[in-house]
């Protein structure tokens, strides 16, 4: 399974949009890119995923160069309410769809 | 509909007992996950239960780990002799993956503390 990285952490100000990067060089061809949110005392929850290019919804939008080695999170305009860890996945949709967790991004939104 | 549900919340225990933390999954969802979640960690992989049988319990850390899933819905996750490096949050997750499109639903955890 192809290992991430991604920043400890990150601070932002409310209304900012917040771009948060992952690398993931290992990638492999049946792998998709998944982001998790985590609010302390919950589990985590699902944002969004992709294979290529961009994908967005209603929370978010997820930018994957054609190189897939990387990825970013994008979250439009935050507030206080987005301060959580949020979790870059690589996992293979193929197979047992086991995810390895890293230990995430900590994002901060401040007023 | 209702998501996922795992009983009990909070668990407090004695070095050495045995505690079982039970996981129902999202109606309809064949597959289920169990994770383990330390301070300041991300989920850590234990086992992945497609229908009844385990497909992949290769996280379990040591044979005291043992998880069930006997009619392909409830999950019991169960920790014999347990230690106080077991204290943790146990989280369970469902899944019905369709296609190349795999979204796991996790419910609130059970934290365990091991006195």
């Amino acid at each position: 399974l192809a290992k991430t990285t991604q920043p400890i952490s990150m601070d932002s100000y409310e209304g900012q949009e917040v771009n948060i990067t992952c690398s993931h060089n290992n990638i492999a061809t049946n792998d998709y890119i998944t982001w998790y949110q985590q609010f302390p005392s919950q589990g985590p929850r699902f944002i969004i995923q992709g294979y290529k290019t961009k994908v967005t919804n209603e929370v978010a939008s997820l930018f994957i160069p054609a190189d897939r080695k990387s990825s970013t999170l994008s979250l439009p305009r935050v507030s206080l309410s987005d301060t959580a860890v949020y979790y870059c996945l690589v996992g293979d949709s193929s197979g047992t769809y086991k995810y390895i967790f890293g230990t995430g991004t900590r994002l901060k939104v401040l007023a | 509909g209702a998501g996922v549900s795992q009983t009990p919340s909070n668990k407090v225990t004695e070095k050495g007992k045995y505690v079982e933390l039970r996981c129902d999954p999202i109606s309809g969802h064949t597959a289920l996950y169990w994770y383990r979640q330390s301070l300041g960690q991300g989920p850590e992989f234990l086992i992945y239960f497609q229908g009844t049988g385990a497909a992949d319990d290769s996280g379990l850390p040591n044979d005291r780990f043992f998880a069930v899933r006997p009619e392909g819905s409830v999950s019991t996750l169960k920790i014999q002799r347990t230690e106080r490096g077991d204290s943790a949050v146990y989280l369970c997750a469902s899944s019905s993956p369709r296609g190349s499109y795999n979204e796991q639903f996790f419910g609130p955890g059970t934290r365990l503390t091991v006195l």
